[in-house]
């Protein structure tokens, strides 16, 4: 079966650095996505992880381990508008995504 | 502009009654998706198509139905089967294999049984 564990919610400060991570356990693994879903909207593509390491893209970051089926997501200089859920997803066999069930991030000022 | 297209965007159902939900793209993408999202929850998958007249069940197919005639268009039939159907339900598009960019996704239809 598939199985990916994030925390429910977090909070953190304006201007701050936060770091949510994901666990994975699955059936195949062709990458490791991370979209961000403000409240009743669609969710947006941030972060695509194939190989282990850290990719980088502004203020956002993302960090793979294959071997320790472990990612995490890395925001910095946060704003009030980051305020959203945090979905990771994991690409499995033939492009199907499987996605935890998201971390709620609060900014608060 | 490409992009992917879902309608309404607000849908109300009786119980015992069959609802389609449509989504169109114009992205040139070869693979199709359809998750339901519940409060709070992530997103489940329900039946997912990566080539035109081919679809396979996701997780949670039981209740709903699809076809993919078209390239761009895979709507889903949300049928009276579904005890449940009341959510959020999100439709997506990626190139086949669906890495490097992801998925784009929808604007969502908000269901709820009435």
């Amino acid at each position: 079966g598939q199985n990916i564990d994030q925390p429910t919610e977090m909070t953190a400060t304006e201007g701050a650095i936060v770091q949510i991570n994901c666990t994975y356990q699955t059936s195949g693994f062709n990458g490791l996505f991370w979209y961000q879903q403000h409240a009743g909207e669609a969710p947006t593509f941030l972060s695509y992880n194939v190989l282990d390491g850290l990719e980088e893209k502004g203020r956002f970051s993302s960090f793979l381990s294959r071997s320790k089926g472990y990612s995490y997501l890395l925001l910095k200089e946060l704003q009030m508008k980051d305020s959203a859920s945090y979905l990771c997803a994991v690409n499995t066999n033939a492009g199907k995504s499987t996605f935890g069930d998201g971390t709620t991030l609060t900014v608060k000022p | 502009d490409g992009g992917i297209t879902q309608s309404p965007k607000y849908l109300f159902r009786k119980e015992g009654q069959n609802v389609t939900l449509s989504c169109e793209q114009n992205l040139n993408h070869d693979a199709m998706y359809w998750y339901r999202q519940d409060p709070g929850q992530g997103l489940r998958l329900i039946y997912y198509s990566q080539i035109v007249n081919d679809f396979q069940k996701g997780d949670i197919a039981e209740g709903y139905s699809v076809s993919r005639e078209k390239k761009e268009s895979f709507p889903l039939t949300v049928t009276s089967a579904q005890k449940n159907p009341t959510a959020f339900y999100l439709c997506a598009s990626s190139t086949r294999d669906g890495v490097n960019y992801g998925y784009t996704f929808g604007s969502g239809t908000r269901l709820t049984v009435v």
